[in-house]
Formats: C-alpha cells, structure tokens, sequence
C-alpha cells in the first residue's frame, strides 16, 4: 500500500518555542493532506486541510497563526507549531488520499508525532 | 455538527470469541465507512471499509452497515490478544475528502 512518512516521531520542547512537523507521501503525489490531533482517551480531531499550491484550510476554533501550514509540493506538507504551550501537547497525525485501484480512495496515516511542550 | 458515535469501552471479551463494536453516525450524507485499529502511541491502520448496505467479510472481520439506521459496526470472530486495541470508526461524505472519527472503542482480549 502507500506510504506516508511522518517526521519527528516524538519531539519535546520548551514553552514558547516552534516546532515543525513534517509529513510525507513516500510514493504517491498527494494535493491534499490532513492534519489531525489527538489528545489522550479522544478521537483524531481535523485540525486543517493542507492544499498543494494554495492555503491550508483550518477547522473551527484552530487558530491558522499558530499552527502554520505549508504544502510546497506534491510529497511535502509541514505542520509548524508557534509558540508551543504546554496545553499544545498532543499527539498530531497527518493523513493523505489517495487512490487505490480496486479498492477507491483511501487515507494513509502517517506514524504520529508526540509532541511535548515543557 | 457531523458527529460519530461510539461506546468507549472498555469491551472485554474472552480468547476466540466474538467481539461486536458498534457505532452510529449523524450525517446520512455519509458514503464511506472506515474501521481502524489503533494501538497506543501508534496511528490508526485501517482494518475494514464499507461502502453498500449490508455485510462485508474479510477474515476473522465482518464490517455490516445499515445506512437506513445509520449504524456501522465492526465484528471479530476468534479473538487473540493481539486484537487488543482501539477500535476507531470513521465515515467521510465524499471520497478524498477528511475523515470524522468516533472516540474509539476499547477491545480488551483476554487469554
């Protein structure tokens, strides 16, 4: 099946600080990706939509300054935390369809970043 | 609000019988059904979909939907330990397009 690369797996780092999330499609081209969160015992919640060539498009109440999207390419969406506070703790998915013949469109996930804020 | 439903568990189930897990959801625009499992600190692995009403097997897994009810449901027959795990629900109203996920029921199999 394809693959999605989710890069760092865990990360932690101190209030105030940025940290970038990369998310990768290994062998498919992907124009759309997802950002999910997911805090303890909760469902993955959508965080935004990462469109290749044009602006991320965010969900209710998730603020676009703080969590910067970038989709440069076809292989490559970042998630980029500002200013991490502790409640930005989570653990943050990316997901991309793609199409999958006899099987129809179906979403890879990629590994999961767990990310800490001290 | 497009919502999924599921019971949190945890569903407790002996060593080779049959786990049920169940979910509704609220959009009957949904058209596109997804089971994953989900271990701890991991991300979700798709275990089943299902697209038509009715029954859909794959293995010791059988995904059922009934649109007209807006249930889905996700049963395992001879459970392992190994299958123990969060059981995510999820639809979509389109193809290619974000999936809602349920909060997940917990399966505990026990040896």
């Amino acid at each position: 099946g394809a693959v999605v690369s989710q890069h760092p797996s865990r990360v932690i780092c101190k209030s105030g600080t940025s940290v970038k999330i990369e998310c990768r499609s290994l062998d498919f081209q992907a124009t759309t990706m997802f950002w999910y969160r997911q805090f303890p015992k909760q469902s993955l919640m959508l965080m935004a939509t990462s469109n290749e060539g044009s602006k991320a498009t965010y969900e209710q109440g998730v603020e676009k300054d703080k969590f910067l999207i970038n989709h440069a390419s076809l292989t490559l969406s970042t998630l980029t935390v500002t200013s991490a506070h502790p409640e930005d703790s989570s653990f943050y998915i990316c997901s991309a369809p793609t199409n999958m013949r006899d099987r129809g469109t179906e979403a890879f996930f990629g590994q999961g970043t767990r990310l800490t804020v001290v | 609000q497009k919502e999924v439903e599921q019971n949190s568990g945890p569903l407790s189930v002996p060593e080779g019988a049959i786990a049920s897990l169940n979910c509704t959801y609220s959009d009957r625009g949904s058209q596109s059904f997804f089971w994953y499992r989900q271990y701890s600190g991991k991300s979700p692995e798709l275990i089943m979909f299902i697209y038509s009403n009715g029954d859909k097997e794959d293995g010791r897994f059988t995904a059922q939907l009934n649109k007209a009810s807006q249930y889905v449901s996700l049963l395992i027959r001879d459970s392992q330990p190994s299958d123990s795990a969060t059981y995510l629900c999820a639809v979509n109203t389109e193809a290619g397009t974000a999936l809602i996920f349920g909060k997940g029921t917990t399966l505990s199999v026990s040896s």
